[in-house]
């Protein structure tokens, strides 16, 4: 069972949030961990956008806008990726990260696609 | 400006050896924990290796440990990846990136270096 799951794809309209699921193995609670957000889009690094700890714990990337913003449910063991009022330039890949045994561990990649 | 330049990419036969580079300008590189992570085509980012600040601690993926080493000289960057017994497993984009400490959010991402490993 890999480490972070995330779903393979996601569609929304322009307009409307999107919410990006990253859940955690069982055995790996997320509310022990920074749950990292970046955005990848073809030919491009991946860019940082959001850390979240907790409400009072959390970092908004250099120049993100304030439209993305992280978030967890505890009770799911996942960390989420909220992307507020979706734009067509928001089309890319997401990918969740956590720091985990002395590791940086990537989940599989959410492609959003804009309608 | 905040940049990181990698080089030393390229062609390799099975088996064989290639150095990556990482240059890095714009920011305090001897303070920053440095980290190699390499995407293979059509596929997510994959962590490889990290190496903290002082140099003194290193990690890596079990995909890579024996035969990929992660190195710097603080004063003088730059940071390098040297990666021996090569396979095609390894064929990727390798992208060097920065965070404040380790464990930190990767915040500062090169362009990449394609490293091939085919006969």
């Amino acid at each position: 069972q890999a480490v972070l799951t995330q779903p393979s794809s996601l569609s929304a309209s322009p307009g409307a949030s999107a919410s990006l699921t990253c859940t955690l193995r069982s055995g790996i609670h997320v509310g022990s961990y920074n749950v990292y957000w970046y955005q990848q889009k073809p030919g491009s690094p991946p860019r940082y956008l959001v850390r979240f700890k907790t409400d009072s714990d959390k970092q908004q990337g250099s120049g993100v806008p304030n439209r993305f913003s992280g978030s967890k449910d505890v009770s799911a063991n996942a960390g989420i990726l909220l992307i507020s009022g979706l734009q067509s330039e928001d089309e890319a890949d997401y990918y969740c990260m956590i720091w985990h045994n002395n590791s940086y561990v990537f989940g599989s990649g959410t492609q959003v696609t804009v309608l | 400006e905040v940049q990181l330049l990698e080089s030393g990419g390229g062609l390799v036969q099975p088996g064989g050896s290639l150095r990556l580079s990482c240059a890095a300008s714009g920011f305090s590189f001897p303070s920053y924990a440095m980290t190699w992570v390499r995407q293979a085509p059509g596929k997510g980012p994959e962590w490889v290796s990290t190496i903290s600040s002082s140099g003194t601690a290193t990690y890596y993926a079990d995909s890579v440990r024996g035969r990929f080493t992660i190195s710097r000289a603080n004063s003088k960057n730059p940071l390098y990846l040297q990666m021996n017994s090569l396979r095609a497993e390894d064929t990727a984009i390798y992208y060097c990136t920065a965070a404040p400490r380790m464990g930190n959010a990767l915040n500062i991402w090169g362009r990449g270096t394609m490293v091939t490993v085919s006969s």
